[in-house]
């Protein structure tokens, strides 16, 4: 059973627009989140994250907003440049927990100019 | 300051056969986890090692194993080769255990099974 859910398998976004990306988890016990970025042929990079006391964290374009309730976080990147297109990953764990951390399948997103 | 670099990047084996990778953290770090990312399945965990021990492990089976060095470059071994382990194996490294913060990655092995 997939404990963390990323819907959208690719999203078309025009550069200098808002692009959304959608994660939902399973997890009640998940209370830190982190979202990935990877291009092709290299490893992912840390992008940002959030822990479950805040329901926002922004840092520069990219902001990531958490709603517990709901079980849903979100990444937002305002404006999109051409740079953006990669494959975002978000991740959870359990800060007390003994598990790694959980990725979901990816979002390809892509930046039309 | 040096990434976590993973050898060899590109490998062919054949069913049947085994296969041993490796990764060298970023120095000063004490945790390496190992993930298997496949088209379909994103990235899921094999396995991680804090301190030269198996912390956790994935729903993977007993055919993937690893260990840890007490410089923390870490092992995976995979034995008996099937075309479904044909995939990207990615290390990650981080300070502390990896539920509790950012995990660098390296660049990964792609490992193809014929």
């Amino acid at each position: 059973d997939q404990q963390v859910k990323q819907n959208s398998p690719s999203l078309s976004v025009q550069e200098g627009r808002i692009s959304i990306l959608n994660c939902d988890y399973t997890n009640s016990m998940f209370d830190y989140f982190l979202w990935y970025k990877k291009y092709p042929a290299e490893g992912p990079t840390f992008l940002i994250s959030i822990s479950s006391i805040k329901d926002k964290n922004e840092d520069g374009r990219f902001t990531v907003f958490l709603n517990k309730s709901a079980k849903h976080l979100s990444l937002h990147i305002v404006p999109s440049q051409p740079g953006d297109s990669a494959v975002y990953f978000c991740a959870a764990s359990s800060i007390g927990g003994a598990d790694g951390l959980t990725f979901g399948k990816g979002t390809h997103l892509i930046i039309q100019p | 300051k040096a990434g976590v670099t993973q050898t060899p990047r590109y490998l062919i084996k054949t069913r049947g056969q085994q296969v041993t990778l490796s990764c060298s953290p970023i120095s000063g770090h004490r945790s390496v986890s190992w993930y298997q990312q496949t088209p379909g399945q994103g990235l899921q965990f094999l396995f991680e090692y804090f301190s030269e021990t198996q912390r956790n492990k994935g729903n993977f089976p007993g055919r993937f194993s690893g260990r840890q060095f007490s410089n923390s470059r870490s092992e995976m071994n995979v034995s008996t080769l099937e075309l479904g382990d044909s995939a990207l194996y990615l290390c990650a490294s981080s300070f502390q255990q990896s539920n509790t913060g950012e995990l660098f990655f390296g660049e990964g092995s792609r490992l193809t099974v014929l």
